[in-house]
This record gives C-alpha cells, sequence and structure tokens, in this order.
C-alpha cells in the first residue's frame, strides 16, 4: 500500500507568480484535503475535494484553487503569489466515511521571494 | 465552531520522565480528536484518535490520551520519554458530518534532554 506522495519537495517562486503543486492520495482513498502550514504554525485548512468536487474551503482567497482527478489524485494552484504563501503546504488523503482519520504527504515547501 | 489550544508551546523533560502534553478543544457537536507528530521537514504522522469509542486512547509508540468531556480536553501522556519522542506535537479536532476539516492547534514542540 503506497501512501501520500507530493511534489515537488522544494520550489522557490518570484512574488505574482502561479504555482501548481501536486498530490498523489493513499490507494483507496476518495477524499483529499490541503492545509498550509506556515512557519511555527500548526497547518491550516485551505479546502477539501471529494469526488472531483470541492467540498469545504477554509478562509482562504480564491487565488488558491484546487483540482481532484478520477484517480483521486490532486492539484493546488496559486496564483499571484505574495511573500505570505511562504509555507509548507500538506496534502492530507482519507476515506469519505469512516473516523475522518487523514494521512498526510511529506510536504512541499514553498518559498516566495 | 471549532478551536484547539495547546498549552505550552514548548515543553522540556529529562529522558524516561513523564511526558505530558495539553490540549483543550471547543466544539459545538461531539467532536472526534487527534494526536499528530511532526519531525523536522517531514509531513505529520497520526499517534492516535478519539472518535466517541472508548475514552482512554492508546496510540503509537507508547502514547496515549484521555478525552474529558467535562474539562473539554485530550491531553497526551506518555509514561517515559525517549530520545526520539522529540518532535513537534499538533492536537486537532475534527466535527465530522458534512465538515472533516481538521482544525489545529499551534503545536508544542517537545525537547528530550540525556
Amino acid at each position: 500500500e503506497t501512501g501520500v506522495t507530493q511534489s515537488p519537495t522544494h520550489l522557490i517562486k518570484t512574488r505574482g507568480q502561479q504555482v501548481t503543486l501536486r498530490c498523489s492520495s493513499q490507494s483507496g482513498h476518495n477524499t483529499v484535503s490541503w492545509y498550509q502550514q506556515a512557519l511555527g504554525q500548526g497547518p491550516q485548512f485551505i479546502f477539501q475535494y471529494y469526488r472531483e468536487e470541492e467540498n469545504g474551503r477554509g478562509n482562504f482567497p480564491p487565488r488558491f484553487s484546487g483540482l481532484q482527478f478520477p484517480n483521486y489524485s490532486s492539484e493546488l494552484n496559486v496564483n499571484a503569489l505574495e511573500l505570505d504563501d511562504s509555507a509548507l503546504y500538506l496534502c492530507a488523503s482519507s476515506l469519505r466515511q469512516g473516523t475522518y482519520e487523514q494521512y498526510f504527504g511529506p510536504g512541499t515547501r514553498l518559498t516566495v521571494t | 465552531a471549532q478551536s484547539v489550544t495547546q498549552l505550552g508551546s514548548h515543553v522540556s523533560v529529562s529522558e524516561g520522565a513523564l511526558v505530558l502534553l495539553r490540549c483543550n478543544y471547543s466544539s459545538s457537536v461531539p467532536p472526534y480528536l487527534f494526536w499528530y507528530v511532526q519531525y523536522p521537514n517531514q509531513g505529520l504522522q497520526l499517534l492516535l484518535k478519539y472518535t466517541s469509542a472508548a475514552t482512554l486512547v492508546k496510540g503509537i509508540n507508547g502514547f496515549e490520551a484521555e478525552f474529558k468531556k467535562s474539562e473539554t480536553s485530550f491531553h497526551l501522556t506518555k509514561p517515559s520519554a525517549h530520545m526520539s519522542d522529540a518532535a513537534e506535537y499538533f492536537c486537532a479536532v475534527s466535527q465530522g458530518g458534512s465538515n472533516y476539516k481538521l482544525t489545529f492547534g499551534k503545536g508544542t514542540l517537545l525537547t528530550v534532554n540525556p
């Protein structure tokens, strides 16, 4: 059984650019959530996707968007990058039903200069 | 709305000593509660979870936590700290139902001294 994987591991972008982060869910999981973890903080919920549709969103602006594909892999897109977007972005997969346990990937470290 | 408060951003213990990491939650419905551990430059690993079954929950690596509804607490303990326990620990709450998001506390950094 493969776990949650994310790519790339690290990324450096310039303010104003756009970025796409990728996540491959754990086998059999149909729900994916994205979290932003700023330095020294706990993860904050960005949004969740279930069966390719957004199923809940945190307090993040529309320039944060996502996609979930039929194979349950996912993308997080961020437009017009700002310096405050520098963070560790975590992807977590889970089953829609059950005990709501989420399995996290290793994260993508995004630095915006 | 749901929230989590972790008391103490940094806890330092000696190897072999008791580990106690505190977590208090706020939830408008019966919560699901989780403890995750994060090692440097890694993602989050689930230590244990409370999902309305037994109030004393046992997890991996000798950790356990007790759900106390009257105190709205879910403190994490381990009888004897090991050097490998040094990491950041996060408490999280989920209300389940149609809202599956996890709300995390700010984390507690555990240092284990030899």
